[in-house]
């Protein structure tokens, strides 16, 4: 059963924000919020993740509504590079549960 | 961070046949997983591999198709037994970091014929 929900794709303009949301109504109190995406032919790299507070390093921002109900990555100023399929994750343990993602593509 | 090594990075094999995937990691860890992800879908757990402990199989995933091994806190293997067309897909494996972040490989890409 799926525990997030993300928009299928979105397109995105070279050096402008790209706004990812990710629904996950159902998250538990102890289930951490966890972004990865995937470039084509490589492994998912790792974005960023969090519990309840915004979070932000130097790839991505995170922000987490107060009821954790949803949440949204966001890309600063995205370049061709980030084009990839984004997966929204929730859980608790050591195990990934990848959804479909989204596909993002940057265009110039 | 981690960077894993996988071997090979791609083959073609005949239906019947086994494939051992190996996974190499540049520190020791506790935990390695692998993925398969099947054409055109997202990533699916096949099994959690730890060292000194028989391997934990996700549901639909068996040992004696997906045999698995982790000798050592810096290496496994995973092997595809009696392929069939439907076992052509990318394998990854995967460590836990140090921060809570997952690392993956660059997977293996199967083809089955």
């Amino acid at each position: 059963d799926a525990k997030t929900t993300q928009p299928p794709s979105m397109d995105c303009a070279e050096g402008r924000a790209a706004n990812l949301p990710c629904n996950h109504s159902t998250i538990s109190g102890n289930e951490y919020v966890y972004w990865y995406r995937q470039i084509h032919s490589q492994g998912p790299q790792y974005i960023i993740h969090g519990l309840k507070n915004n979070e932000t390093n130097e790839m991505a921002s995170l922000i987490i509504t107060e009821d954790r109900k949803s949440s949204t990555l966001i890309l600063p100023h995205a370049t061709l590079r980030d084009t990839a399929v984004y997966y929204c994750i929730v859980n608790s343990d050591y195990k990934l549960s990848f959804g479909a993602g989204t596909t993002v593509t940057v265009r110039a | 961070s981690a960077v894993i090594s996988q071997k090979p990075s791609r083959d073609i094999c005949q239906r019947g046949t086994s494939l051992t995937i190996q996974c190499q990691v540049d520190s020791q860890v506790t935990m390695m997983f692998w993925y398969r992800q099947q054409p055109g879908q997202s990533l699916t757990l096949i099994a959690t591999a730890n060292q000194g402990s028989e391997a934990t199989y996700e549901s639909g995933f068996v040992i004696d198709k997906f045999p698995i091994s982790r000798p050592n806190l810096t290496f496994s293997t995973l092997t595809v037994s009696n392929m069939s067309p439907e076992d052509s897909s990318i394998y990854l494996c995967s460590v836990d970091g140090t921060v809570a972040e997952a690392f993956f490989g660059q997977g293996t890409r199967l083809t089955v014929v």
